[in-house]
C-alpha cells in the first residue's frame, strides 16, 4: 500500500501570509494526487486534482505542484476562511490513502 | 446539483451489524463509482472502499476486508455497506463519495456523512 506523508501536522500564520504544506508518497503516484480542505463538522471539499489542477470554484490563492513523490500546497495569501484542516490523497492504486492533514490556523 | 446522502448511522453494540445507505441524485447514478471514506472522533480521513459503477469491481482497505460488504443498486440510486463483526475502533463518520469516473480516483463530491458509534 501507497502511505501518504504530510507536514508540518499544524500550521499557525497571519491573514496575507504565503503557507505551503507538503505531501510525500512512499512511492511514486505520478500526479495522481488531491488536495481537500476540511471544517469542523463538515465534509471535505475538494481543492485540486491531478496535482496542480484547482477545480472550479476554488480561490485563485490556492494552488499545487509536484509529481512523483513530492507534493505541495501553497495558499498565496491567506484569508481568515482557510482556517481548516487540509489532507492529500493518492489515487493511483488502491486502496487509495490520504494523509494524516495538516491543521492551518490563522493568528 | 450533485447530491449524495448517508443513512443508516446509529449506536450499534460490538459483534452486532449495520447496514449504511448512501442514495445519489443530480446525476447518472449508475455510470460513476461511490467510495466510502469514515473519519474517527478527532482523527483523520481514512479510505475504506470503492464500488465500480456497475458493482462488478469492489476494492477494501484491510481492516474492513472480510467485514464490511459493498453492493449497489442502481435502480433506486443507492450504494449499500454492510458492516459485519462491529467493533469500537470502527466508530466514525461515514462519508460517500462520487468518482469522476466509472471506477476510483478521486473523491469529487461528498455526503455529509453519518455517525457510527459502537459501544456496549
Amino acid at each position: 500500500d501507497i502511505q501518504m506523508f504530510q507536514s508540518p501536522p499544524t500550521l499557525s500564520a497571519s491573514v496575507g501570509d504565503r503557507v505551503s504544506i507538503a505531501c510525500r508518497a512512499s512511492q511514486s503516484i505520478s500526479s495522481w494526487l488531491a488536495w481537500y480542505q476540511q471544517k469542523p463538522g463538515k465534509a471535505p471539499k475538494l481543492l485540486i486534482t491531478k496535482a496542480s489542477t484547482v477545480q472550479s470554484g476554488v480561490p485563485s490563492r490556492f494552488s499545487g505542484s509536484g509529481s512523483g513523490t513530492e507534493f505541495t500546497l501553497t495558499i498565496s495569501s491567506l484569508q481568515p476562511d482557510d482556517s481548516a484542516t487540509y489532507y492529500c490523497q493518492q489515487y493511483n492504486s488502491y486502496p487509495e490513502t490520504f494523509g494524516q492533514g495538516t491543521k492551518l490556523e490563522i493568528k | 446539483q450533485v447530491q449524495l446522502v448517508e443513512s443508516g448511522g446509529g449506536v450499534v453494540q460490538p459483534g452486532r451489524s449495520l447496514r449504511l445507505s448512501c442514495a445519489g441524485s443530480g446525476f447518472t447514478f449508475g455510470n460513476y463509482g461511490i467510495h466510502w471514506v469514515r473519519q474517527a472522533p478527532g482523527k483523520g480521513l481514512e479510505w475504506m472502499a470503492l464500488i465500480t459503477y456497475d458493482g462488478r469491481n469492489i476494492y477494501y482497505e484491510d481492516s474492513v476486508k472480510g467485514r464490511f460488504t459493498l453492493s449497489r443498486d442502481n435502480s433506486k440510486n443507492t450504494v449499500y455497506l454492510q458492516m459485519s463483526s462491529l467493533r469500537p475502533e470502527d466508530t466514525a463518520v461515514y462519508y460517500c463519495a462520487k468518482s469522476p469516473r466509472r471506477d476510483g480516483s478521486f473523491l469529487e463530491y461528498w455526503g455529509p456523512g453519518t455517525l457510527v458509534t459502537v459501544s456496549s
